[in-house]
């Protein structure tokens, strides 16, 4: 039982390059999040979804975009990094809104 | 504008001694608090929730309290342990939302 997915765990960009990263859960949750933590920042939420097909802005959507084509998989977009997208994002899920939701490991992305 | 407040970045306690996290937050609308803990290069894990309808909830070590009126929660540890040491971010829900609210984190270290 893998639980939530993130590949890549590390990558390194240049400004303007494109890139996605994917989340991938096994446990048939409905609600899907995608979260940013910096330094003495905690975690702030990108976007979120409440179900395969939907998708919502959340507290720092800006330079991001991300889709739920399938129930499992969240992928958050990024068309053209920035420095100050170098950050590491972490995928979550639950099973209801607003209830305990599952991690994965995280994705350190470093943008030069 | 910070709605859930961690205001103490670190914290260090003796091993065996109680550890006290602390969290204050704004919107009265929050109905439900969740404690998660963070090691490093890992994704947070979720440790103890608290409803708006309670003041106390226990687990284990772990004991979550809740005081409405002056808007505070704290997370007690007792006895504490080494393996202890970790990132710990309060989150809070508004009623009705799918949301989470997460505080900065506060660093426990457990010194043997």
């Amino acid at each position: 039982n893998a639980g939530v997915t993130q590949t890549p765990k590390f990558r390194v960009l240049k400004t303007g390059q494109s890139m996605t990263l994917l989340c991938a859960q096994d446990m048939n949750h409905e609600y899907m999040y995608w979260y940013r933590q910096d330094p003495g920042m905690g975690l702030r939420l990108i976007h979120y979804s409440v179900g395969e097909g939907t998708t919502a802005k959340g507290e720092v959507p800006d330079g991001y975009n991300v889709s739920r084509l399938k129930k499992q998989n969240f992928l958050l977009g990024l068309e053209s990094a920035a420095p100050s997208q170098t950050s590491v994002y972490f995928c979550a899920s639950s099973s209801q809104g607003g209830q305990p939701q599952h991690f994965g490991d995280g994705t350190r992305l470093s943008i030069l | 504008d910070q709605q859930v407040k961690q205001n103490s970045p670190s914290l260090s306690v003796q091993e065996g001694r109680i550890s006290i996290l602390n969290c204050d937050y704004t919107n009265s609308m929050f109905d439900y608090f969740l404690w998660y803990k963070k090691y490093p290069a890992e994704g947070p894990t979720f440790l103890i929730s608290i409803s708006s309808i309670k003041d106390k909830n226990e687990d284990g070590r772990f004991t979550v309290f809740l005081n409405k009126s002056a808007k505070h929660l704290s997370l007690h540890i007792v006895p504490s342990q080494p393996g202890d040491s970790a990132v710990y971010f309060c989150a809070a829900r508004r009623g009705g939302s799918e949301k989470l609210v997460f505080g900065k984190g506060t660093k426990l270290t457990v010194n043997p």
